[in-house]
């Protein structure tokens, strides 16, 4: 395992379809982060999940964002009704629970681009 | 509203030269400031800094977090062409920093 994995790696959509991202992370992290990042700004937090449990979700998770972590490893954050503003990169991010140095570990992200 | 502000936006110097990137915050529950480096891909982690004043160094990288200005310094010595970058400053909030508000970064570029 040599990392936060995410796919897809790009997806280009047209406004009103739905679309799933999915992250793999490091195998022995229980926190699971998603973040959004749009051209010259930094990342934005949109949820956590520490095992299976959503703990806290931004106000910007609107409606039509969904993310779930089912059994504890993966992660999946669907987007209902794409608009043009969803177009972003989105980053997963993972931690163990115990780490005392506050590191998260970002996955490459998965760039969307709504047409 | 949390805020945390990075400066100088962007800067280009040349390599050898020295830099001091800055990061002023204004949050309601501060636990720790973090630091990370983004090239074309995800951030990679630098440094996180929770107590005022003492300095953290990983090679030609230091920085130091100062509480009462609320804010702290990322510095770079003797930079080098890879060290061009996006930095990004982060400051965590709760138990384990669950949630980070980011800057908007400071895009660095070094000139060969």
């Amino acid at each position: 395992d040599t990392g936060v994995s995410q796919n897809p790696r790009h997806k280009i959509t047209k406004r009103g379809q739905n679309v799933t991202f999915r992250c793999d992370p490091i195998s022995e992290h229980n926190r699971l982060y998603w973040y959004r990042q749009t051209l010259g700004q930094g990342p934005e937090f949109l949820t956590y999940f520490q095992n299976e449990a959503q703990l806290e979700k931004s106000r910007l998770l609107s409606d039509r964002f969904s993310a779930e972590r089912p059994k504890g490893s993966f992660s999946t954050l669907e987007i209902q009704r794409t608009e043009q503003g969803d177009s972003a990169m989105y980053l997963c991010a993972s931690r163990a629970f115990s780490s005392n140095t506050g590191e998260l570990f970002f996955g490459e992200g998965s760039r969307l681009t709504v047409l | 509203e949390d805020k945390v502000v990075q400066s100088p936006l962007s800067l280009v110097v040349h390599e050898g030269d020295t830099v001091t990137l800055n990061c002023s915050y204004e949050v309601t529950n501060f636990r720790s400031l973090l630091w990370y480096k983004q090239e074309k891909k995800a951030p990679t982690f630098l440094f996180m800094l929770t107590s005022s004043g003492i300095e953290k160094k990983s090679g030609r990288l230091s920085s130091i977090l100062d509480k009462k200005e609320l804010s702290s310094i990322l510095n770079i010595t003797a930079t080098q062409t890879g060290d061009s970058a996006i930095y990004l400053c982060a400051v965590g909030e709760g138990f384990g920093n669950e949630k980070l508000t980011f800057g908007t970064g400071t895009r660095l570029t070094i000139i060969p």
